[in-house]
């Protein structure tokens, strides 16, 4: 499973639109690309997936880089709830049951 | 929409003890699993399971047991609680692992060993 780096925290005022960045340097071409979320005492909650290019729902969008090295979860227009972990996961389709290995994440804090 | 349930939500057990948690989801989701997460990490996978009855181990299953006996629930045993140990297992289910599917997760159970 490919490893993914992330930076340990981001800082952001309300109303901002924020960019995370996720490394997945030895990405395979089985592999997707997930975006989790968590804030204290709840569970993680999805937030996107994606394989190439462009992705985008309600909640945020997902762009990922031409060799899919590198993908950036951006949010528009951050509230104070916006503040929580945010994990980037690659994993395979099928195969250990699409198993998520979360590392230790992104921690955004936001500012009023 | 559904909702993943775990019960309890706190637990707190002695040294040696075995201990049970259990989680029910109302999605009619396949597959479900357990993580465990201790603080200020990312979460680890126990086990999981893609039918009924079905157990697959995961990155951390020894110490633990998991039993699958109807598709809406999925039961995680400690076989023997560790001293100070202390750590959220969060169940969670999607609807296969055919596909790109997202993972539910429960709200967890939070685990304390004295």
């Amino acid at each position: 499973l490919a490893k993914t780096t992330q930076p340990p925290s981001m800082e952001a005022y309300e109303g901002q639109e924020v960019n995370v960045s996720c490394s997945h340097t030895n990405i395979a071409t089985s592999e997707y690309i997930y975006w989790y979320r968590q804030v204290p005492h709840q569970g993680p909650q999805f937030i996107i997936q994606g394989y190439k290019d462009y992705v985008v729902n309600e909640v945020a969008s997902l762009f990922i880089s031409a060799d899919r090295k590198l993908s950036t979860l951006s949010l528009p227009w951050v509230s104070l709830r916006d503040a929580a972990v945010y994990y980037c996961i690659v994993t395979p389709l099928g195969g250990s049951g699409n198993k998520l290995i979360f590392g230790t994440g992104t921690l955004l804090s936001v500012k009023p | 929409g559904g909702i993943i349930t775990q019960t309890p939500k706190f637990l707190i057990g002695q040294e040696g003890q075995k201990l049970t948690l259990k989680c029910q989801q109302n999605f009619n989701h396949d597959t479900m699993y357990w993580y465990r997460q201790d603080s200020g990490k990312g979460l680890r996978l126990i086990y999981y399971s893609i039918t009924e009855n079905d157990l697959q181990k995961g990155d951390l299953s020894e110490g633990y047991d998991a039993s699958r006996e109807k598709k809406s629930s999925f039961s995680l045993t400690v076989t023997s609680a560790q001293k100070n140990e202390m750590a959220v297992f969060l169940c969670a289910s999607s609807p296969g692992t055919g596909g790109p599917y997202e993972q539910y997760f429960g709200p967890g159970t939070r685990l304390t060993v004295l």
